[in-house]
């Protein structure tokens, strides 16, 4: 069975600091994404990794995969205010017929001024 | 392009009563997807439809859920009767089907349930 587990679950930090949140899932996968949740809203898709090494920026957020470690990161540079959110790590595997995600169960990150 | 819409955004209901859950994915996505997430914890799967047909059921908890697909358009989830533990939020997602930059699942804003 695919696990992911994030961590922190909790995340406070104050604004221009830097802070990574870390995604580990626990057998081969294929895809990596990464979501962020505001309160109400839809999961806006952040950034989608598709192979080792893969990094991705946008913005103060940047994103890797290292597949080998079975891990990603999700590293925030100099936060701000609006970067307050619930981040969700999830993983899935090509199948036939589309496929199912499996996700880690969110970092709820409060960035402060 | 609408996005993904769920409907209702909040549902309050008693134990033993029935809710439906109705979600309308992206017009042309072939693929839709149930999840939930429950009291904080990580977001569910729950099932997968490919046009009207469902492709994988493994995730609906017990014989009090429902899921139907009428005509390959919008879903509807219908729990029946509600217990307690169903209490979380309901999420739907859609995706075009097969092939690079198809598969990326486009998801609703959820909706809350609250059995009480």
């Amino acid at each position: 069975e695919l696990k992911v587990e994030q961590n922190p679950l909790f995340l406070s930090m104050q604004e221009g600091k830097n802070y990574t949140i870390y995604c580990n899932y626990s057998t081969t996968s294929d895809r990596l994404y990464w979501y962020r949740q505001d309160p109400g809203k839809s999961l806006e898709s952040l950034f989608v990794l598709l192979s080792n090494g893969a990094v991705k920026q946008e913005g103060r957020l940047m994103a890797s995969l290292d597949t080998k470690a079975r891990l990603s990161t999700l590293h925030i540079t100099a936060a701000v205010h609006d970067l307050s959110a619930t981040y969700f790590c999830a993983v899935d595997r090509k199948e036939t017929s589309g496929s199912r995600l499996t996700f880690g169960e969110g970092t709820q990150l409060t960035v402060n001024p | 392009e609408a996005g993904v819409t769920q409907f209702p955004s909040h549902s309050v209901i008693e134990k033993g009563q029935t809710v439906t859950l109705r979600c309308d994915p992206i017009s042309g996505h072939d693929n839709l997807y149930w999840y939930r997430r429950v009291m904080g914890k990580e977001i569910k799967f729950l099932l997968h439809f490919v046009k009207e047909s469902k492709q994988d059921e493994s995730g609906m908890p017990n014989n009090r859920f429902l899921a139907e697909r009428t005509g390959g358009t919008y879903s509807t989830l219908k729990v029946q009767p509600a217990e307690l533990e169903d209490s979380g939020v309901y999420f739907c997602a859609s995706s075009q089907g097969y092939g690079r930059a198809k598969y990326e699942q486009y998801f609703g804003p959820g909706t809350r349930l609250t059995v009480t």
